[in-house]
């Protein structure tokens, strides 16, 4: 069976310091990926979405990138955080249009 | 890009009582239809889903939806609900065959008072 992977779980981090999230799926080969931030009274809001290695969509331009250096590794990155990018941030896989989307446990960040 | 409306912000029902959540979405083509529920401190998990055939969805735990194509709506309900349904519901949308992205609404909070 599929399982995805998203740590930390929980991550303090300061203004103006660089930030690295990482998901990783197993059970699926070439899944499409999704990096989502999650806000109170916002709903979800879709960040990144990668059909393939290498491939980036961004749907919102903001202080944060993504990668995916491997078939099933999704990276959220940001060089200097900002207070605005505190937040609970998921990932997911999907197949579409075979699949829904399957989401990891997220991780919550709060930026100080 | 695509949205998602969830106009019930907030919802407060009484055990027993009936549920209905409105979600409207603005994409044209053959879409994709999810609701999903966030139990408190728990992650996402599928309620039910619509791709084809029978408008009429059966999900978990008596839930059910209904597409209704030319209002571009794909409302959930549960005729009783239960405390245990105390939680955070949010519809999302994929555009079937033309897109990967998956769009949410903005969530309704559900209150299930014992």
């Amino acid at each position: 069976s599929q399982t995805i992977h998203q740590w930390p779980a929980t991550l303090v981090q300061p203004v103006g310091s660089p930030l690295s999230l990482e998901c990783t799926v197993e059970g699926t080969s070439n899944p499409n990926l999704y990096w989502y931030r999650q806000a109170a009274g916002r709903g979800l809001q879709l960040l990144f979405y990668s059909v393939g290695i290498g491939q980036i969509s961004s749907e919102v331009p903001q202080n944060l990138s993504a990668s995916r250096p491997q078939d099933r590794q999704f990276i959220l990155s940001s060089k200097k955080l900002l207070l605005s990018d505190s937040g609970f941030y998921l990932c997911a896989w999907a197949t579409p249009p075979d699949t829904e989307a399957f989401f990891g446990q997220g991780t919550r960040l709060t930026v100080v | 890009a695509q949205s998602v409306s969830q106009h019930n912000h907030h919802v407060i029902l009484s055990e027993a009582a009936s549920l209905e959540l409105g979600c409207n979405y603005s994409y044209g083509g053959t879409v994709n239809l999810f609701w999903y529920v966030q139990y408190p401190g728990q992650h996402l998990q599928l309620l039910l889903k619509y791709f084809s055939g029978d408008p009429l969805v059966k999900g978990i735990k008596g839930f059910e939806a209904e597409f209704i194509k030319s209002k571009f709506s794909f409302n959930l309900r549960k005729p009783s609900v239960q405390w245990s349904d105390t939680a955070e519901y949010f519809c999302a949308v994929n555009p079937a065959f033309t897109g990967n992205q998956f769009y949410f609404g903005t969530g309704t909070s559900l209150t299930v008072i014992p």
